[in-house]
């Protein structure tokens, strides 16, 4: 597609349930972030894909948060038993690393998910 | 901890004015770049710097990065209503880009 697509744009759920979210990131990037925001604040990471695997996931913050991309291209976070405190924006980026390395690298973000819980 | 500090957190001005907003660390980048985000958007990256003591302009914002790349600067001449968003500095720490708190910048017409 021509940017980061994510679904739901806005979500309210109650305290308990379980959520997903939905990123379909730009076609051919194999690198995909996750970010959480709170009103105000900078985007805190939570995960990164490097194609189909989790290359780093140490900003998650507990065993109720856990992402996939199965196929290397969309992907979804998993919230489980969602609390009040994970009433934020998720955000999700991709980016294509060039031959060049970083310094000319970018992340495209979607517009994000609202989660409110309940 | 933070590893980049902004400031000021919020600024709130009227159209016309000047502005400078800032990003410091005590660490050294090889680069830093600035992202703005726009109410009920994502950030979109406006610029990176990559040499000590580099300015780059983007019409009428002036970016600057440190001697010692530690640090950069964003000022924003006779600032617009369309200014207004959330401006975050980053560095890519390996393959992942982390982001400061920002700062929230508001210009009333």
């Amino acid at each position: 597609g021509a940017g980061v697509s994510q679904t739901p744009s806005n979500k309210v759920t109650e305290k308990g349930k379980y959520v997903e979210l939905r990123c379909d990131p730009i076609s051919g990037h194999t690198a995909l972030y996750w970010y959480r925001q709170s009103l105000g604040q900078g985007p805190e990471f939570l995960i990164y894909f490097q194609g189909t695997g989790a290359a780093d996931d140490s900003g998650l913050p507990n065993d109720r948060f856990f992402a996939v991309r199965p196929e290397g291209s969309v992907s979804t976070l998993k919230i489980q038993r969602t609390e009040r405190g994970d009433s934020a924006v998720y955000l999700c980026a991709s980016s294509l690393f060039l031959e060049r390395g970083l310094l000319n690298t970018e992340a495209f973000f979607g517009q994000g998910t609202r989660l409110t819980v309940v | 901890t933070q590893l980049l500090e902004q400031s000021p957190q919020f600024l709130s001005i009227q159209e016309g004015e000047n502005l400078t907003v800032y990003c410091n660390s005590s660490s050294v980048f090889s680069s830093l770049q600035w992202y703005r985000q726009e109410p009920g958007e994502g950030p979109v990256l406006l610029v990176t710097v990559v040499t000590g003591g580099e300015v780059k302009k983007l019409k009428r914002l002036t970016f600057q990065f440190g001697d010692a790349r530690k640090d950069s600067s964003l000022h924003i001449t006779a600032a617009q209503p369309g200014d207004t968003g959330l401006y975050l500095c980053a560095f890519w720490g390996g393959y992942i880009p982390t982001f400061g708190r920002g700062t929230s910048l508001i210009v009333h017409p």
